[in-house]
């Protein structure tokens, strides 16, 4: 399974889009990008999942270049309650989707007033 | 229609102690997977259940064991507890399909298991 790095934190005023960085090297053909979220004591939540070019739905943006080896998760107009540590996975989460989950330490996002 | 619930919310145990979580699926839902997930650290992968069988399994000693009952709910089983044990325990539940679409997985609030 391909490694991720992605920044341990950011913080960002209400109202700002957000947009976090996630690399992925080795990102290999069969690989999905599969972002989740999670607040404190709670179980991570699946946001947004691609495999290249651009994926929005309501919640967020998910922009992939053409090489694959890095992907940005974009939050528009965060409010407080967008403060969570996002995940971004690397694996077969498609056509295997009941493929383990491969979690790194996420980034904790802040949203300040 | 009810998420991932898992029982109970928080527990505390002594060191060498066993103990018992539970977890019932989305309905719908036949995959039930645990996960680890320690304090500032993203969850860890612990075994999968399928059709009330371990399917895969994470870097996780025996001690850890589970069960999956015929109506999907799960069981995770944790048997001569260490201080390092001490985490946040999720459940999560998918739906098995061959290279259909994606099923994301539902994760449970978890249970936080506390080792004194």
């Amino acid at each position: 399974l391909a490694k991720t790095t992605q920044p341990i934190s950011m913080d960002s005023y209400e109202g700002q889009e957000v947009n976090i960085t996630c690399s992925h090297n080795n990102i290999a053909t069969n690989d999905y990008i599969t972002w989740y979220q999670q607040f404190p004591s709670q179980g991570p939540r699946f946001i947004i999942q691609g495999y290249k070019t651009k994926v929005t739905n309501e919640v967020a943006s998910l922009f992939i270049p053409a090489d694959r080896k890095s992907s940005t998760l974009s939050l528009p107009r965060v409010s407080l309650s967008d403060t969570a540590v996002y995940y971004c996975l690397v694996g077969d989460y498609f056509n295997s989707g009941n493929t383990p989950l491969v979690f790194g330490k996420g980034t904790r996002l802040s949203v300040i007033a | 229609d009810a998420g991932v619930t898992q029982s109970p919310t928080h527990l505390i145990k002594t060191r060498g102690q066993q103990v018992t979580l539970r977890c019932s699926p989305k309905s719908g839902h036949d995959t039930v997977s645990w996960y680890q997930q320690a304090l500032g650290q993203g969850p860890q992968f612990i075994f999968q259940y399928y059709e009330e069988e371990e399917r895969q399994r994470g870097n996780f000693p025996d001690r850890f064991s589970g069960h999956q009952f015929p109506n999907y709910s799960s069981e995770l089983n944790v048997n001569a507890l260490l201080l390092g044990d001490s985490a946040l325990y999720l459940c999560a539940s998918s739906l098995t399909r061959d290279r259909v679409l994606n099923t994301e997985a539902f994760f449970g609030q978890g249970t936080r298991l506390t080792v004194v």
